[in-house]
């Protein structure tokens, strides 16, 4: 079975440009969660989808952030425009119906850096 | 102050040794507690879990909550050098999906 997994691996872009992560979860988990990690700081919560409803978007940072999982499978997470605090590696999670943390499988994440 | 605190070490020990990973925390309402194995370049890799205060045992791995102290332990017994790799607690409240997670710890198994 295929776990959840992130493109790209790796993106750099310059400040002010937009970029577009993406994200599929496990088949058939209704729950996914984005989290990032800028430098030098511990893992953080962003948004948490159940299907394609926004259940929990309080860690989003800014309106320069947003997510979105139409149909309720693969999401996708746009930084518009970047700025250089944005930095950090941004790893997607999902877990099934039962939305408890317990259960969550992460992806490899993706390193975004912003020059 | 952070909800929780992880030493980030590096920690460094030979292979067999016992290694203790520690971390606390201030928010009493956390419930479930979770350590979680990263490797370099990989995504964080559930290891254990444990509902409320207690014990847990799985092979090598033992996790121990202590809820009264806000104090939650793992213990790797006979480290391997295959066990290199950053530690990440985490918790949450019940029923809440937001994983507050410690800033982890890098563990060295040397042979």
């Amino acid at each position: 079975e295929a776990g959840v997994t992130q493109f790209p691996s790796h993106s750099v872009i310059e400040k002010g440009q937009t970029v577009t992560l993406r994200c599929d979860p496990i088949s058939g988990h209704d729950n996914l969660y984005w989290y990032r990690r800028v430098m030098g700081k511990e893992i953080k919560f962003l948004l948490h989808f159940v299907k394609e409803s926004k259940q929990d978007e309080s860690g989003m940072p800014n309106n320069r952030f947003l997510a979105e999982r139409t149909g309720g499978t693969y999401s996708t997470l746009k930084v518009q425009p970047a700025e250089l605090e944005d930095s950090g590696v941004y790893f997607c999670a999902s877990s099934p119906e039962t939305g408890l943390n317990t259960e969550a499988f992460f992806g490899q994440g993706t390193r975004l850096t912003v020059v | 102050q952070k909800e929780v605190e992880q030493d980030p070490g590096p920690l460094s020990v030979p292979e067999g040794a016992i290694v203790s990973l520690n971390c606390t925390y201030s928010n009493s309402a956390f419930q479930y507690f979770m350590w979680y194995r990263q490797y370099s370049r990989k995504g964080p890799e559930l290891l254990m879990y444990t509902y409320s205060s207690g014990n847990k045992e799985d092979g090598r791995f033992t996790a121990q909550v202590d809820k009264s102290s806000k104090y939650i332990s793992l213990f790797i017994r006979d480290s391997q050098p295959s066990d290199s790799a950053t530690y990440l607690c985490a918790m949450t409240p019940y029923n809440n999906n937001d994983m507050r997670f410690g800033a982890g710890t890098r563990l060295t198994v040397k042979p």
